[in-house]
């Protein structure tokens, strides 16, 4: 069974960082392109960013460019989202998510990420 | 970036009844158009892909349709464990879009 953990969210002030995980199991994660989603409190839901096998091809949607990161390490089956510049529109839960050709087929279960003063 | 609106926005009906949701593309999405199903406090699930290809466990009650810029969502008898916010994702292109959602709720 296909198991996807997030963690790391939590409260930061504007303009602070924060580091997501999403610990992958029940399938072979260096195959799968992978991607972070989000939705914010009662809002849509909107994709971040998504990240190829090997780490090498990355995209992001315009909102966040230049202020998050997406990484992965293969060896610990596990997705990273490096939060920078936070701004209080980035406050949302955060998922990732196994991407299936550019549909989402698994999800985790959210964590939230609370941007405040 | 490809814009997807959904309609209607909250559909009111009772249980046994045919649901019909669409969603329409702003430029053509070809046949790369998924279909979500979002519980309250819960992740979204994938109900469809490649516009009318149910994903794996879903119940034939659901199907999909359309190519280019319209697209159906159709639930034909809801059963309860189907109120719930669907929400259309197209991945024709970058970056990845949803529409806004569309509520089944209970009448």
């Amino acid at each position: 069974e296909v198991q996807l953990v997030e963690s790391g969210g939590g409260l930061v002030q504007p303009g602070g960082s924060l580091r997501l995980s999403c610990a992958a199991s029940g399938f072979t994660f260096s195959n799968d392109w992978m991607t972070w989603l989000r939705q914010a409190p009662g809002k849509g839901l909107e994709w971040v960013a998504n990240l190829n096998q090997g780490g090498s091809e990355k995209y992001f949607v315009d909102s966040v460019k230049g202020r998050f990161t997406i990484s992965r390490d293969n060896a610990k089956n596990s997705l990273y989202l490096q939060m920078s510049s936070l701004r209080v529109e980035d406050t949302a839960v955060y998922y990732c998510a196994r991407d299936s050709k550019g549909t989402f087929d698994s999800w985790g279960q959210g964590t939230l990420v609370t941007v405040s003063s | 970036e490809i814009v997807l609106t959904q309609s209607p926005g909250t559909l009111s009906l009772s249980p046994g009844e045919r649901a019909t949701l669409s969603c329409r593309a702003s430029q053509s999405v070809r046949n790369y158009l998924a279909w979500y199903q979002q519980k309250p406090g819960q992740a979204p699930r994938l109900l469809i892909s490649g516009a009318s290809s149910r994903a794996t466990g879903i119940p034939d009650r659901f199907s999909g349709s359309g190519s280019g810029t319209d697209f159906t969502l159709t639930i034909s008898r809801l059963e309860p464990e189907d109120f719930a916010v669907y929400y259309c994702q197209q991945y024709g292109s970058l970056p990845r879009t949803f529409g806004q959602g569309t509520k089944v709720a209970i009448k």
